[in-house]
């Protein structure tokens, strides 16, 4: 079974930096793309990052590119999403999802993590 | 960046009817079109992929149509699970878009 869980999430000033983490089981890590996709609270999607098998390709949302750095580790089967200098608007639940391809569509999606950014 | 258009926002349906929901890309993107379920307080769900093509364990009252600028996601005989919010997407190109979503709602 396909699963994807996200962690770290949490309450942070403006400007300040957080890291998430998304552990995958169920499948063949290595061989998937893997994606960032938000939600601001009671709005819709807004794709965030992604990163191909071996980190060849990666690509950012114009409104994170610069302030967050997307990564996987293979050997441990996770991506990671570095997020600085957040600003309240980067507030949403942050979702991990499966792409067979990069930038592609998202098959399997993980329970997401929150972020709040807030003084 | 290609903007994803969906109408309408919202629909009040009763159970059984037949519910079309249309999404409107601001430029030609083939078939790279997938259309996602959610429920409230509940994961996106992929229901279709490549504008038509059905993923795996998803009911086949769904179906996809459409390519180049304008999709359709239908929904035949609406069950009462199927009440929920659907959003479109392309993967044509980065950065990746979403629709504003399509509320469907109990009449």
């Amino acid at each position: 079974e396909v699963q994807l869980v996200e962690s770290g999430g949490g309450l942070v000033n403006p400007g300040e930096s957080l890291r998430l983490s998304c552990a995958a089981s169920g499948f063949t890590f290595s061989t998937y793309s893997l994606n960032w996709v938000r939600q601001a609270p009671g709005k819709g999607l807004e794709w965030v990052s992604s990163i191909s098998t071996s980190s060849t390709y990666i690509y950012y949302a114009d409104s994170v590119k610069g302030r967050f750095t997307i990564s996987r580790d293979d050997a441990k089967n996770s991506i990671y999403l570095q997020m600085n200098s957040l600003r309240a608007d980067d507030t949403a639940v942050y979702f991990c999802a499966r792409g067979e391809a990069v930038a592609g569509r998202f098959d399997y999606w993980g329970q997401g993590s929150l972020v709040t950014v807030s003084s | 960046d290609i903007q994803m258009t969906q109408s309408p926002s919202s629909l009040s349906a009763s159970v059984g009817d037949r519910v079309t929901i249309t999404c409107r890309a601001s430029q030609r993107i083939s078939t790279f079109l997938n259309w996602y379920q959610q429920k409230p307080g509940e994961v996106p769900e992929l229901l279709i992929y490549g504008a038509s093509s059905l993923q795996g364990g998803v009911p086949s009252r769904f179906s996809g149509s459409g390519s180049g600028t304008d999709f359709t996601l239908t929904i035949n005989t609406l069950q009462p699970e199927d009440f929920a919010t659907y959003y479109c997407q392309q993967s044509y190109s980065t950065p990746l878009t979403f629709g504003g979503g399509t509320k469907v709602e109990i009449k």
